[in-house]
């Protein structure tokens, strides 16, 4: 069975630049959940997506953006980037069978805006 | 609006000694709790988790945790320290029917040798 998976490991744009980061998640999950992780904070929820839909959204602007795809991998894109966009972004996978949902996080993705 | 308050942003143990992590959760409806680990530039490693039933609940690698409903607590335990454990925790909450989970601060644990 494998993990959670993110490319790539690390990344360095500029302000105002695009960025598309993915997420494969764990073999028979179907939700993602993408979360930014500022230097010294814990995880911020950014979006949940479940069926290829937006199935929940945390206080982050509408250039924070995101898929699923039928495999149930995603992507998080990001528009216009700031210098605080700079953080660890981090993708869980979980599945919706029942109300006891556990998410399983990857490894993450560096993303430093200069 | 769930929140949840590590109070110790580091705690320093000797390896060998018991340890234990504070966390504080507000939520007005019954919480899903979580403990992650962080090891320096990695993801998050799921612990342990409380969804119901038996108030003490068991993780890997030794760790135990204790919900206390009356103290809003889910305090994170080991009986004894390894140099390995030395990370950054993180307590989070949940709830049925909600997407999000909600992570404190975290925890910085330093292992003295």
């Amino acid at each position: 069975e494998t993990g959670v998976t993110q490319s790539p490991t690390h990344l360095i744009k500029t302000r105002g630049q695009q960025v598309t980061l993915r997420c494969s998640s764990q073999s028979g999950h179907n939700t993602v959940s993408w979360y930014q992780q500022a230097l010294g904070q814990g995880p911020q929820f950014i979006f949940q997506y479940y069926r290829e839909e937006e199935n929940g959204r945390g206080n982050f602007p509408p250039r924070f953006s995101g898929l699923q795809f039928p495999n149930y991998s995603s992507e998080l894109n990001v528009n216009a980037l700031e210098l605080d966009d700079s953080a660890l972004y981090l993708c869980a996978s979980s599945s919706k069978q029942g109300v006891e949902e556990t998410q399983y996080f990857g490894p993450g993705t560096r993303l430093l805006v200069l | 609006a769930q929140s949840v308050t590590q109070p110790d942003i580091h705690i320093t143990v000797s390896e060998g000694a018991s340890l234990e992590l504070r966390c504080n959760y507000s939520y007005g409806a019954t919480p899903y709790l979580f403990w992650y680990v962080q090891s320096p530039g990695q993801g998050l490693q799921l612990l342990l988790k409380y969804f119901s039933g038996d108030t003490l609940v068991q993780g890997i690698k030794g760790f135990e945790a204790e919900f206390k409903r009356s103290q809003s607590s889910f305090n994170l335990r080991k009986p004894s320290v390894h140099w390995s454990d030395a990370a950054e925790y993180f307590c989070a909450v949940g709830a049925a029917g909600y997407s999000t989970l909600t992570f404190g601060k975290g925890t910085m644990l330093l292992v003295s040798p």
